[in-house]
């Protein structure tokens, strides 16, 4: 098994700009989510799903969009870059809500 | 809402050092209480997981416990190796979601 993957590892971003970040899972797990990790804040969850087709918000969503088209696949994407999304970003999985979650490797995100 | 908090921030042990780390966690009913590992420029690596006060768990040097306010991550003769940044999360029984804490950053030197 794979685990769960992330692409790219890194990304550079002009303001304004969009992108998708990849996260994969081969677990057949049911719940994935995204987190971003900045110095002094912590790992904060964005968005999660429970499901195929079931996506909710978590802490932090402003400017950030998902979609779970399948149990395996969970994107994120920026809609219009901002320097304040300059981050590291982990996508994690877990068989159920409330079960231990496994993280990629993340993705390091420069917005200029 | 969820509280979770890790101290001390950062320790420096001498190899064969033992000592502990704390997590202090506010919820209103647990569900599960995990300890991840995340060393430089990687994802969280799952250690532990706790569930009900009393529980215990131990993996090579590293022993988790559980109480009803608190959980203690303790490394035994710690080496250079366990040099890593050690983060507790906790799950309610009403969230969806992994609450962190700030971690604990530990060096131990040879």
């Amino acid at each position: 098994n794979a685990g769960v993957t992330q692409t790219p590892k890194f990304q550079v971003l002009k303001t304004g700009q969009s992108m998708t970040l990849q996260c994969a899972q081969d677990m057949n797990h049911e719940y994935m989510s995204w987190y971003r990790q900045d110095p002094g804040m912590g790992l904060r969850l964005i968005h999660y799903s429970v499901g195929a087709g079931i996506t909710d918000q978590g802490e932090v969503p402003n400017g950030y969009n998902v979609s779970r088209s399948t149990t395996e696949d969970f994107p994120l994407r920026l809609l219009s870059a901002a320097p304040s999304q300059t981050s590291v970003y982990f996508c994690a999985s877990g068989r159920d809500r409330g079960r231990e979650q496994y993280f990629g490797p993340g993705t390091r995100l420069t917005v200029t | 809402e969820d509280q979770v908090t890790q101290s001390p921030e950062a320790l420096r042990l001498q190899e064969g050092e033992s000592s502990s780390l704390n997590c202090s966690y506010t919820v209103s009913g647990l569900r599960g209480l995990f300890w991840y590992r995340q060393d430089p420029g990687k994802g969280p690596e799952f250690l532990f997981t706790l569930y009900s006060a009393g529980e215990e768990k131990e993996k090579e040097r590293l022993k988790a416990t559980l109480t009803k306010k608190e959980s203690f991550l303790h490394i035994t003769a710690p080496k250079p190796e366990d040099s890593a940044t050690y983060l507790c999360a906790v799950w309610d029984n009403a969230g969806n979601m992994l609450t962190f804490g700030g971690g604990t950053r530990l060096m131990v030197k040879p």
